[in-house]
């Protein structure tokens, strides 16, 4: 099956500041990539998607870059904020199966 | 906009006992699913649904476990006799088709198993 590994567990940047988050996966088969931002004590809420059929996708301060050769996918925030502070998680899924494969979150600190 | 609601927001049982959790997916979605999240662990696949009977489940997903969608709104996943490695925040979600579409995740049942 399908195997996501996401980096760093955590990461603390100051106010204004760029955060990215790596996450690789396994398998070539998987075409549909999310990203998900968990508040804490919330629900794991999408904040940006790519498809295996695009390079890059941009939605204001966030973007996500897929590699399908290297397989890896990596999320961007660009003047980060404190409110960006939270746990996000990136998923994989396999274009024949109804599941996602998630990674291990990164905890990210947005320091005033 | 529409939501994913899952209840109750925190379950405490005794070992032993049965759970049942409930989720009230999206009204026009036809996939639903069940993953959980151990404390500071992945969140985890556990089974999807669709059409009436499960699509797919995981290896966690034994015996213990089933899921059922009584009526026309509410999707339950039973764990029929709880140990205590079941203590884990669950998740339920759905998406309005099988593939490649966004998945709507409820707020969560942590489930607590002393």
């Amino acid at each position: 099956g399908e195997n996501v590994e996401q980096h760093p567990s955590t990461l603390s940047v100051q106010e204004g500041d760029s955060a990215v988050i790596k996450c690789t996966y396994s398998d070539s088969a998987s075409n549909y990539f999310p990203w998900y931002k968990q508040e804490l004590g919330k629900r794991p809420q999408l904040i940006i998607d790519i498809r295996s059929n695009v390079g890059e996708k941009k939605d204001q301060r966030i973007a996500v870059t897929l590699n399908k050769t290297a397989k890896h996918f990596s999320l961007h925030i660009t003047e980060t904020q404190p409110e960006d502070s939270a746990v996000y998680f990136c998923a994989a899924r396999l274009s024949s199966f109804n599941k996602f494969y998630f990674g291990s979150g990164t905890k990210l600190n947005v320091k005033p | 906009e529409p939501e994913v609601t899952q209840t109750p927001s925190h379950q405490v049982t005794q070992m032993g006992q049965e759970v049942i959790l409930r989720c009230v997916p999206i009204s026009n979605h036809l996939y639903f699913y069940w993953y959980r999240q151990i404390l500071g662990q992945k969140v985890e696949f556990l089974v999807s649904f669709y059409n009436n009977e499960i699509s797919e489940k995981s290896e966690i997903f034994d015996d213990q476990f089933s899921v059922e969608r009584p009526d026309g709104s509410n999707f339950t996943l039973k764990i029929r006799s709880t140990k205590l490695e079941d203590s884990a925040m669950y998740f339920c979600a759905s998406t309005k088709r099988g593939e490649d579409t966004e998945a709507f995740f409820g707020q969560g049942t942590r489930l607590t198993v002393v």
